[in-house]
């Protein structure tokens, strides 16, 4: 398994304004993934993080939008730019583990963004 | 193209009685299967896994069987308790490279003392 650390935990954020999630992995993945959950809904990925190079995002998001940094195996950012209250949501990172039936993706714990 | 479909929630039930959580899917070849579980106010943990046609996965008392003949991997437990109470994602990997998961829409579960 996998010890996933994510700042803040949570945020009250004023529209206009960008917040940066940072995500903490106790040992060095080659992958690591941002998701949305908007409220009362299912996950949405929003873009696989790659180390050393861009990030890869899924139809509907841009990276102007939700920037992504990679600087190691053990850690990204996604940060959320220019906030309207649509953006308001719980945001995960997950990472893939291998074991012995395969691999697993372990979520961190989300941080939950309002914005008013 | 890859989906994964739930049963409509809420389901609310009373402690001690049978749950079952349908979950089916679309997927070519043989993609992997789990139940995520999201307490109220937490991210997501992973509740149990299949990665092949057959194969049971358990934890906590839950249980899947990964149906291929059914499209089917449903969720369930013989003796709720209130602290199960919370929401349930069926999810699949797809079988390219990309280690990317599909969820469901989440089935919250409601158990009452």
């Amino acid at each position: 398994s996998a010890v996933i650390s994510q700042k803040p935990s949570r945020d009250i954020c004023q529209r206009g304004t960008s917040l940066t999630i940072q995500c903490q992995v106790d040992s060095q993945v080659t992958m690591m993934f941002w998701y949305r959950q908007q409220p009362g809904q299912s996950l949405t990925l929003i873009a696989t993080a790659n180390q050393g190079s861009e990030a890869t995002y899924e139809s509907g998001f841009v990276i102007d939008k939700f920037p992504i940094s990679r600087p190691n195996l053990t850690f990204s950012t996604l940060t959320v730019s220019n906030m309207s209250p649509e953006d308001s949501s719980i945001y995960l990172c997950s990472v893939p583990i291998a074991g012995g039936k395969g691999e697993t993706q372990y979520f961190g714990p989300g941080t939950r963004l309002l914005v008013l | 193209g890859n989906s994964v479909t739930q049963m409509e929630g809420p389901v609310t039930l009373s402690e001690e009685a049978f749950l079952t959580i349908n979950c089916t899917y679309t997927a070519t070849g043989y993609p992997s299967l789990f139940w995520y579980v999201q307490y109220p106010g937490e991210g997501l943990q992973l509740l149990l896994k299949a990665t092949k046609a057959d194969d049971k996965g358990s934890n906590k008392g839950f249980e899947a069987t990964y149906r291929k003949e059914t499209t089917s991997f449903h969720l369930e437990k013989g003796s709720v308790q209130v602290s199960d109470s919370a929401v349930y994602f069926c999810a699949l990997k797809r079988m390219d490279s990309s280690y990317k998961l599909i969820f469901g829409s989440g089935t919250r579960l409601l158990v009452r003392p």
